[in-house]
């Protein structure tokens, strides 16, 4: 089983829609919670950081982290083509000794005119 | 500014051929990576410069050397590579490792073919 989860897709919406992203996790250990988005043949940057439980919003993206539930979630409201891209979800323990950020899938999302 | 540059875009090279893949920040970040990804996959760590010094090595062969001249400047040394290194190479900086600091930011990438 891999420590983090998260389903491929593709995902297909229309545009205006709100879409809904996730991971799961199987490392309670894990603190800090990242999303990226990787359009194609660049590399990923940085969406949103949240660090433990919680919400987290900045415009149109909320991040949500259930810890209980090692879950975690990534919201896209008005959703618009220019937003059709892959996110990855990305957390770490915060472990000085590693610095590693553990990556999960990646979802290829495409959002149509 | 959160921008990590990378030289070359593209790079194309033989399997005898010496080349080499450059990486700037100046965020003031003391902690440098590399990864290699595949098409439809996540990032794979390389290597983690922390202070100018490696500090972890993700069993990468020999025919990768990184080296980080200072604490701006990170390279990937490359040496007789195989068909199956062609990749995009990703460098990514955050401030330090460890209690979240390790968030990175990562550069647009260089796409390396190897024929």
């Amino acid at each position: 089983q891999k420590e983090v989860e998260q389903d491929p897709g593709p995902l297909s919406v229309p545009e205006g829609a709100i879409v809904s992203l996730n991971c799961t996790y199987s490392n309670s250990a894990f603190q800090y919670f990242m999303w990226y988005r990787q359009y194609s043949r660049k590399g990923p940057e940085l969406l949103m950081y949240t660090y433990s439980s919680g919400n987290k919003e900045d415009g149109r993206f909320t991040a949500q982290v259930d810890k209980s539930s090692k879950y975690i979630s990534l919201f896209i409201r008005d959703s618009q083509p220019s937003d059709s891209a892959t996110y990855l979800c990305a957390m770490s323990n915060g472990s000085s000794n590693t610095g590693k950020l553990i990556f999960g899938q990646g979802t290829t999302l495409q959002v149509k005119p | 500014d959160t921008e990590v540059t990378q030289t070359p875009k593209h790079l194309v090279m033989g399997m005898t051929n010496k080349k080499s893949l450059k990486c700037e920040q100046h965020m003031g970040h003391r902690a440098m990576y590399w990864y290699k990804q595949k098409a439809k996959k996540p990032p794979e760590l390389m290597f983690v410069y922390s202070y100018e010094k490696l500090s972890i090595n993700e069993s990468v062969p020999s025919r990768f050397s990184p080296e980080c001249p200072n604490s701006s400047l990170l390279n990937l040394h490359l040496h007789a590579l195989q068909p199956e290194d062609s990749a995009l190479y990703l460098c990514a900086s955050s401030q330090d490792r460890g209690q979240g600091r390790e968030t990175q930011y990562f550069g647009p990438g260089t796409r390396l073919l190897v024929l």
